[in-house]
């Protein structure tokens, strides 16, 4: 299977703690996305990276969260000193080139901040 | 506002009837996307059309894409338990970023 891949599909943290959340795109693909979802609502875009570059990062918080696309090796989405509002489901997704071409979503992490 | 609107918002109905989402925007598109999402997974690519007028269709669920290419709807025949999830569009306007619908959020009654 040669799909988006994302892990922990779950993570609990206690306030104050750093989540990491890891995001492997399709074979091919060198343009990533993380979105974030809170329950019973839609997509919001967080981020948007090229290997080793961020693109977009207008729809991040400016503190506390942080995203890299290494050369080699996943995504990863990085919060430091989580608070309860973080609490969602953060899903990544990827496409082979541009930001208008269609994108392709891995299952997501469950991030519960206790 | 969103660039994309979709509609209704939620819709709950039973197994067997039919039902029509909508996807509008005042943008035109060169693609649009639907998306299914089932709870706790990611959203996953039903189709993507790209020609004013075109029809699509996967197995009971039809799509079809505006004249002008600034708006789209899914159709579903017969639903089931199965088809409960949210329904997402998206499309990049003029080939600039891709942007998402808030989604339409369908529940199927057995």
């Amino acid at each position: 299977n040669a799909g988006v891949m994302q892990n922990p599909r779950h993570l609990v943290r206690r306030r104050g703690q750093e989540a990491r959340l890891r995001c492997s795109p399709m074979k091919g693909h060198s343009h990533v996305y993380w979105y974030r979802q809170l329950p019973e609502e839609g997509l919001k875009f967080m981020v948007y990276l090229q290997k080793e570059n961020i693109i977009d990062e207008s729809g991040m918080p400016k503190e506390r969260f942080s995203a890299e696309f290494p050369k080699e090796g996943p995504s990863i989405l990085r919060i430091q000193q989580v608070v309860r509002g973080d609490s969602a489901a953060y899903f990544c997704a990827s496409s082979p080139r541009g930001r208008e071409e269609t994108q392709y979503f891995g299952p997501g992490t469950r991030l519960l901040v206790l | 506002t969103q660039l994309l609107e979709q509609s209704p918002q939620f819709l709950s109905i039973q197994e067997g009837e039919n039902l029509t989402v909508y996807c509008n925007s005042s943008s035109v598109f060169s693609s649009l996307q639907w998306y299914r999402q089932e709870p706790g997974e990611g959203p996953v690519l039903l189709v993507t059309v790209v020609t004013g007028g075109e029809v699509k269709k996967l197995k009971r669920l039809t799509f079809q894409f505006g004249d002008a290419r600034k708006d789209s709807s899914l159709h579903i025949t017969a639903a089931q338990p199965g088809d409960t999830g949210l329904y997402l569009c998206a499309g990049a306007p003029g080939n600039n970023d891709m942007r998402f619908g808030a989604g339409t959020r369908l529940t199927v009654k057995p």
